[in-house]
């Protein structure tokens, strides 16, 4: 069972532009992971961020956590045609990982 | 190497047959996990080991099974395989402790296996 939801399931934009995804979920989470997989591999770790923290960057990635909302946001500023590939969250809790169902995100010249 | 090896890359496969997807990874993590990959349902947990000599279920283990014999290598077989069982597998590793999610995962490049 998916305990992050993904918003929204497909995103197309043309280089330079912003992306924005958001991921939501239900129960209490000690982190709050994004991974992205590029068509035809596996699962990379982009950032993680912890329950107690509310903003964490890393390069043009910015990630945000509001635990009372129980959503997070991935910002990928000035997008690229390498950026092309599905986004995932995870929640992470004392006993598990669990992945969303992803963003599919397109970015065009 | 470095990081995580699968084998096979991709795989057409009988009903019926037994089929062994290969993993290893040289990076002496304990945990391992496998996943399988299906449109539209995201990442699902098949087994987990949290150290060598151990495994445990995950969300959808039926069909399927696992051996933890050393560190570095996580077979998964399928003793009887079904068309349902088509998908894409992935396998990852994780630090310590445990199976938690306490931190990031490392994937595997995937197995795409089909079921006829």
């Amino acid at each position: 069972s998916q305990q992050g939801e993904e918003d929204p399931q497909a995103l197309s934009i043309q280089e330079g532009e912003n992306a924005t995804m958001n991921c939501s979920y239900k129960t209490s989470i000690n982190n709050l992971q994004w991974y992205r997989q590029n068509s035809g591999r596996g699962l990379v770790h982009l950032i993680l961020i912890r329950s107690n923290e509310r903003e964490k960057h890393s390069g043009r990635l910015r990630v945000t956590l509001d635990t009372s909302k129980k959503s997070s946001s991935l910002l990928i500023t000035a997008s690229r045609a390498a950026d092309t590939a599905s986004y995932f969250c995870a929640t992470g809790t004392a006993s598990k990982l669990t992945f969303g169902t992803g963003t599919r995100l397109q970015v065009t010249l | 190497i470095a990081g995580i090896t699968q084998a096979p890359t991709s795989q057409i496969l009988a009903a019926g047959r037994r089929m062994t997807l290969r993993c290893t990874q040289d990076m002496r993590h304990n945990a391992m996990y496998w996943y399988r990959q299906d449109l539209g349902l995201g990442l699902r947990l098949i087994h987990y080991s949290n150290t060598a000599g151990t495994t445990g279920k995950g969300e959808v283990p039926d069909g399927y099974s696992v051996s933890r014999a050393n560190t570095d290598d996580f077979p998964l077989t399928l003793a009887s395989a079904v068309p349902s069982q088509t998908s894409v597998y992935f396998c990852a590793s994780s630090t310590g402790p445990g199976i938690s999610g306490y931190n990031e995962q490392f994937f595997g490049p995937g197995t795409r296996l089909t079921v006829l």
